[in-house]
């Protein structure tokens, strides 16, 4: 089973700050990698596939990186709007597995 | 649009037996591969189960496995997992998502989920 390590697992961030989220797997993935946000109440959104691709319609202001064991989530400009809970899922082997998950605070 | 609508959560005692429903609409059903995800208050995310558009495939996470069996109906357009020898550790928001393709199961689009409590 692919563990996956995500960092921080809360922030507060500044309009217009430049946010980094971590996730780290404990072996190789290759980039089969995806990120999601979902906002409280509501129904998670895929935000981000196969580690770099930005999902239609998905503002660019996200975008990820990585490739292996290493991703990273940016969220450049960060907007009241981003306020949610983040998360990364591994979808390269059975079990698919999740990141512990980061709430971002919006100051 | 994409609609998953699950339904069938409550409260059930330990050792018993609950099913869920997810109603799909906005989308060829029988297409698309299907998961259910939980998240148990307080915690992370917990991949449950996938299968295929089909219905020939599916696949459990470990600890699941012998006690539900996720299952679909795609003349109805639903799909069905079947919780039996239910846990306290069961408690948890069960969420429906659709797959990207009629293989792959990892969610694509998610339902807004249905909370299961078991009392001990």
């Amino acid at each position: 089973e692919t563990t996956l390590t995500q960092s921080p697992a809360f922030m507060s961030a500044t309009p217009g700050d430049k946010v980094n989220i971590s996730c780290k797997a404990s072996q190789d993935i290759d980039d089969d990698l995806n990120w999601y946000l979902q906002r409280p109440g509501e129904a998670a959104i895929f935000i981000i596939q196969e580690a770099t691709t930005l999902v239609p319609g998905i503002s660019p202001r996200f975008s990820g990186s990585g490739y292996g064991t290493d991703f990273t989530l940016t969220i450049n400009n960060i907007e009241s709007e981003d306020a949610a809970y983040y998360f990364c899922l591994q979808h390269d082997n059975f079990p698919l597995t999740f990141g512990q998950g980061t709430k971002v605070e919006i100051k | 649009e994409v609609q998953l609508l699950e339904s069938g959560g409550g409260l059930v005692q330990s050792g018993g037996s609950l099913r869920l429903s997810c109603a799909a609409s906005g989308f060829t059903f029988s297409n698309y591969a299907m998961s259910w995800v939980r998240q148990a208050p307080g915690k992370g995310l917990e991949w449950v189960s996938g299968i295929s558009g089909s219905g020939g495939t599916t696949h459990y996470t470990d600890s699941m496995k012998g006690r539900f069996t996720i299952s679909r109906d795609n003349f109805k357009k639903t799909l069905y997992l079947q919780m039996n020898s239910l846990r306290a550790d069961d408690t948890a928001v069960y969420y429906c998502a659709k797959g990207p393709t009629t293989s792959f199961c990892w969610p694509h689009y998610w339902g807004q989920g249905t909370l299961v409590t078991v009392s001990s």
